[in-house]
């Protein structure tokens, strides 16, 4: 079945302080899509990367990096020279043709915060 | 540019009273459509998602309902409110089934 687990509960660091956001997922599918997503105090989740299974190239954006491996099942997100502003909740999610008729499979989170 | 839109912010309601909570997207067409709730500290819970009008999936039974009465509009209801129905209430859309879903500024609803 179809899981995604994000084991950090909680990180905090002071800014400036690179920081890395775990997430392991399971499925059966080959064909397969994962998500990270930013929820800040004020709620709304927005939306930062999305990934297939056949693209394992790692991707920067800025100060944010994604570094995806089949062979662990992990798509773990970076950030660099963290600021305050980068305090939020984050999510990874999956999504799975077969496994999850393409429902997002949610993890639980990771509150990240940074201290100025 | 596509945008989505969710009503009220906050909610104060009784239990017993009933619910409705209104979800509409614009520079879009024939989107799906989803509701989520998240309690306090939590993460997601899909309730609800749409690929079409009047085309409603439920993922947990549960004394809610949605209709989708025109391809941008997407409506969450109750006709008695539960104090477990209290949470953080999100309406998403995206274009098809696997890509990535864009999120409303969400309803807080308390149940008294």
């Amino acid at each position: 079945a179809q899981k995604v687990t994000q084991a950090q509960t909680e990180i905090s660091v002071v800014e400036k302080e690179d920081v890395t956001l775990d997430c392991v997922y399971e499925t059966r599918d080959t064909t397969y899509y994962l998500f990270w997503y930013k929820q800040p105090p004020s709620g709304e989740l927005v939306f930062l990367i999305r990934r297939n299974s056949f693209d394992e190239q790692n991707e920067i954006s800025g100060r944010y990096s994604w570094n995806f491996q089949k062979s662990t099942s992990s798509f773990n997100f970076t950030i660099t020279a963290s600021q305050v502003v980068d305090s939020a909740v984050y999510f990874c999610a999956l999504s799975c043709p077969q496994d999850s008729n393409y429902q997002l499979i949610w993890g639980a989170g990771t509150k990240l915060i940074i201290k100025p | 540019s596509q945008t989505i839109h969710q009503w009220p912010a906050t909610l104060v309601q009784p239990v017993g009273s009933p619910l409705s909570l209104e979800c509409t997207v614009e520079g879009t067409s024939n989107p799906n459509l989803y509701w989520y709730r998240q309690a306090a500290g939590r993460g997601l819970q899909l309730l609800f998602y749409s690929v079409g009008i009047g085309q409603i999936s439920s993922e947990v039974p549960q004394n809610l309902s949605a209709s989708r009465p025109q391809d941008r509009q997407f409506i969450l209801s109750s006709k008695k409110l539960l104090l477990s129905d209290s949470g953080f209430y999100l309406c998403a859309w995206s274009v098809r089934s696997g890509a990535e879903q864009y999120f409303g500024p969400g309803t807080r609803l308390t149940v008294t």
